[in-house]
């Protein structure tokens, strides 16, 4: 089965220069989530589809970052206008559905991320 | 709120030595438990987790948890490692309440495995 597509791998850009990042999730997975990983920390989660609806957008810094998932497929993390401390890497992750039950929870499947470098 | 404490910023280790990664989590609601591994320039990938049950928690790779509830704590061990188990590994939570699947990660601890 294929994993968490991301792309692009790499990007180098000025700031207030604009940048998107692209995902595609694993065939069937309802859930998708962004997180952004600032060197020498984990993971943080910015945002979180179920389907093509947000369900938790409390950590995304909504003056500058917007994200979308048309479709309820593939989706896109912009950046605009992009800032020094922007610099991270931007994970993607799927998952099967959204709910944590009391006895279960899904497995988060990660891409390889998309290393942004902000000068 | 949840946070996760992960107590050694970088473990060096001789290969085939037994290792043990600290992590510490802190929540005012019950929580599952995981760890994941992130190799150099790939994405994070899952070694174990704890839902229920036996507080011994066996994942891939030879690597097994332990979930202490009265200590917060859910520790990682390996009785001997290997070269390729260098890579950054981080611990995590989701909390049962809220239904968001929301995972909360520590800072990661990376293990150097010296031959």
């Amino acid at each position: 089965e294929a994993g968490v597509a991301q792309s692009p791998r790499y990007k180098i850009i000025e700031k207030r220069q604009s940048v998107a990042f692209w995902c595609n999730p694993i065939s069937g997975h309802a859930t998708l989530y962004w997180y952004q990983q600032i060197l020498g920390q984990g993971p943080k989660l910015l945002i979180q589809f179920q389907n093509n609806g947000v369900v938790d957008d409390s950590q995304l810094p909504k003056d500058r970052f917007s994200a979308e998932r048309l479709k309820g497929v593939d989706s896109t993390l912009k950046i605009q206008p992009a800032k020094l401390e922007d610099s991270a890497v931007y994970l993607c992750a799927s998952s099967l559905r959204r709910q944590a039950t009391s006895t279960s929870t899904d497995t988060q499947y990660f891409g390889p991320g998309t290393r942004l470098t902000v000068l | 709120a949840q946070s996760v404490t992960q107590l050694d910023s970088q473990v060096p280790v001789f290969e085939e030595a037994p290792v043990e990664l600290r992590c510490n989590y802190s929540s005012s609601v019950s929580v599952y438990l995981f760890w994941y591994v992130q190799y150099p320039n790939q994405g994070l990938q899952l070694l174990l987790k704890y839902l229920s049950g036996s507080t011994l928690v066996k994942g891939i790779n030879g690597f097994e948890a332990e979930f202490n509830k009265s200590q917060t704590s859910f520790h990682l061990r390996k009785p001997s490692v290997h070269i390729s188990d260098t890579a950054e590994y981080f611990c995590a939570v989701t909390p049962l309440s809220g239904g968001y699947n929301k995972l909360i990660f520590g800072a990661g601890t990376r293990l150097a495995v010296h031959p």
